[in-house]
């Protein structure tokens, strides 16, 4: 059973536009949402992260959207630039837990 | 600067072998972490702990054991080896709720 769900697998965008990527969750006790980045052939990093008590959480050309109703939440990345290529994973963490489940990840290619 | 690195780097290992993938953290974080990382899959949690002495199972044990020291180091250890345990595994470590994950270089493991 998924906990996360990320789409799309891949994407693709030119240079200068907006990205968007997609996550989805099952449990509404979770209470924490990072986003990882990594770079082929490094380890993952923390990119930026949201709580629920916000429905957008903004960094830079980097802005989560938070849908709690919905269970969802996206990821987009404005004027993308080709150095932004990399796999985005979306988390989350369950209430008083800590660990967090991971999703299977976006591979984001900028094209210049 | 979280510092946390792993050894070995790459190991090759034999069907029915024992492994052990070794991880250490700086920083004195008391939450340590085990993924693999495999295509299509993102992360998925193998073991973690909440320190010394202490280990919990993620949502794929089987198969793994591990161990919790001090709180410093973790290991990872497979028994018995099977062609399905190659992956890349990461060790990431962490200070409690909601913090971020801090994660080493990962060991790339091979078993023929």
């Amino acid at each position: 059973q998924q906990q996360v769900r990320q789409s799309p697998q891949s994407l693709t965008v030119w240079e200068g536009e907006t990205a968007i990527l997609n996550c989805s969750y099952e449990d509404s006790t979770f209470d924490y949402f990072p986003w990882y980045w990594q770079f082929p052939r490094e380890s993952p990093a923390l990119l930026i992260a949201i709580r629920p008590v916000s429905n957008k959480k903004e960094d830079g050309r980097f802005t989560i959207f938070f849908n709690k109703r919905e269970k969802k939440l996206s990821l987009h990345i404005t004027d993308s630039q080709p150095g932004d290529s990399a796999t985005y994973f979306c988390a989350a963490r369950m209430s008083n837990y800590n660990v967090l489940y991971f999703g299977s990840g976006t591979k984001l290619t900028v094209e210049p | 600067e979280a510092a946390v690195t792993q050894s070995p780097r790459n190991k090759v290992a034999v069907t029915g072998g024992k492994v052990t993938l070794s991880c250490n953290q700086t920083n004195n974080h008391n939450n340590m972490y085990w993924y693999r990382q495999d295509t299509g899959h993102g992360l998925r949690l193998i073991h973690y702990s909440y320190g010394a002495g202490s280990t919990e199972k993620g949502d794929i044990p089987d198969g793994y054991k591990a161990s919790r020291p001090s709180q410093e180091n973790f290991s990872l250890i497979l028994e018995l080896a099977t062609p399905s345990q190659t992956s890349v595994y990461f060790c990431a470590s962490g200070t409690g709720k909601g913090d971020t994950q801090y994660f080493g270089p990962g060991t790339r493991l091979l078993v023929l």
